[in-house]
C-alpha cells in the first residue's frame, strides 16, 4: 500500500529564511501529488498540486514544489518565509485510479518574527 | 459560505454511546470522503462516496462505523458503541473529478472533534 514520509516533524525558522520540506512516497506508479496547509484553527487548504506536465509546480503564497519521479519525492519550497506561514503542512499522494489521498504525518512550521 | 460544512464541530460522549456526524459537501461535488485524524498524524482515509454509492471502505472502518449518503448530497457518519480509541478529528472532504482526467482537488471541512470519555 502507498505510504508517505515527511521527515521533518517540526521546523523552526526566522522570517526571510528559506524553507524546504521533504516528502517521499513509497509506490512508484502514476500518482497525483498534493501539499495541503492547515493554519491554526482552520481547515486543511490546498497549497499546490501536481497531476502531470512540468514537474515544478507553483502554488499560492509563493510556495512551489518539485516532483522528482526517480526519487519518489515532492518537496515543498519557499524562498523567504513569513510569520504568517506558521502552520502545519501535509504532503498527500493519490494513486491514480484509487480515488483517495494518503497523507504524511505532517510538518509543523513555526516562523519567528 | 459555500465550502464543506460539518456538524457538530465538537462532540463529547460517554463510552458506549452512539454518535452521528453530518457533512454537507460543496453542492456540485459528486465525491465525498471521510477521513480520521489523530494527534500527531495526518488524515487517514475511512470511506468515500461517488454520488450515493459507497465505493470504498478502509479496514480502519470497523463494523461499529457506518456511513451513508442517501441522496448523493449530505452524508452522515455514525459510530456505535463508542470506545476511547475513537477519539479523533473526523474530517469530511468533497471533490468533483476532472472530466476525462484522473485526480481532483479535495476540499476539506473543519472537522468534528470527538472525545470519548
Amino acid at each position: 500500500a502507498q505510504s508517505v514520509s515527511q521527515h521533518n516533524h517540526h521546523v523552526i525558522l526566522s522570517e526571510a529564511a528559506s524553507l524546504e520540506l521533504g516528502c517521499n512516497y513509497s509506490y512508484g506508479g502514476t500518482v497525483n501529488l498534493f501539499w495541503y496547509v492547515q493554519y491554526p484553527g482552520q481547515h486543511l487548504q490546498l497549497l499546490l498540486k501536481y497531476f502531470s506536465g512540468d514537474p515544478l509546480v507553483k502554488g499560492i503564497k509563493g510556495f512551489e514544489a518539485e516532483f522528482i519521479k526517480s526519487k519518489f519525492s515532492f518537496n515543498l519550497r519557499k524562498p523567504s518565509v513569513q510569520w504568517s506561514d506558521t502552520a502545519e503542512y501535509f504532503c498527500a499522494v493519490e494513486d491514480t485510479g484509487f480515488q483517495k489521498l494518503v497523507f504524511g504525518t505532517g510538518t509543523r512550521l513555526l516562523v519567528s518574527p | 459560505d459555500t465550502g464543506v460544512s460539518q456538524d457538530p464541530r465538537h462532540k463529547i460522549t460517554k463510552r458506549g454511546q452512539n454518535v452521528t456526524f453530518r457533512c454537507d459537501p460543496i453542492s456540485e461535488h459528486n465525491r465525498l470522503y471521510w477521513y480520521r485524524q489523530t494527534l500527531g498524524q495526518g488524515p487517514e482515509f475511512l470511506t468515500y462516496f461517488q454520488n450515493e454509492a459507497q465505493l470504498e471502505k478502509s479496514r480502519l472502518l470497523s463494523d461499529r462505523f457506518s456511513a451513508e449518503r442517501p441522496k448523493g448530497s449530505f452524508s452522515t457518519l455514525e459510530i456505535q458503541r463508542t470506545e476511547q480509541g475513537d477519539s479523533a478529528m473526523y474530517l469530511c472532504a468533497s471533490s468533483h473529478p476532472r472530466t476525462g482526467l484522473t485526480g481532483a482537488e479535495a476540499f476539506f471541512g473543519q472537522g468534528t472533534r470527538l472525545t470519548v470519555v
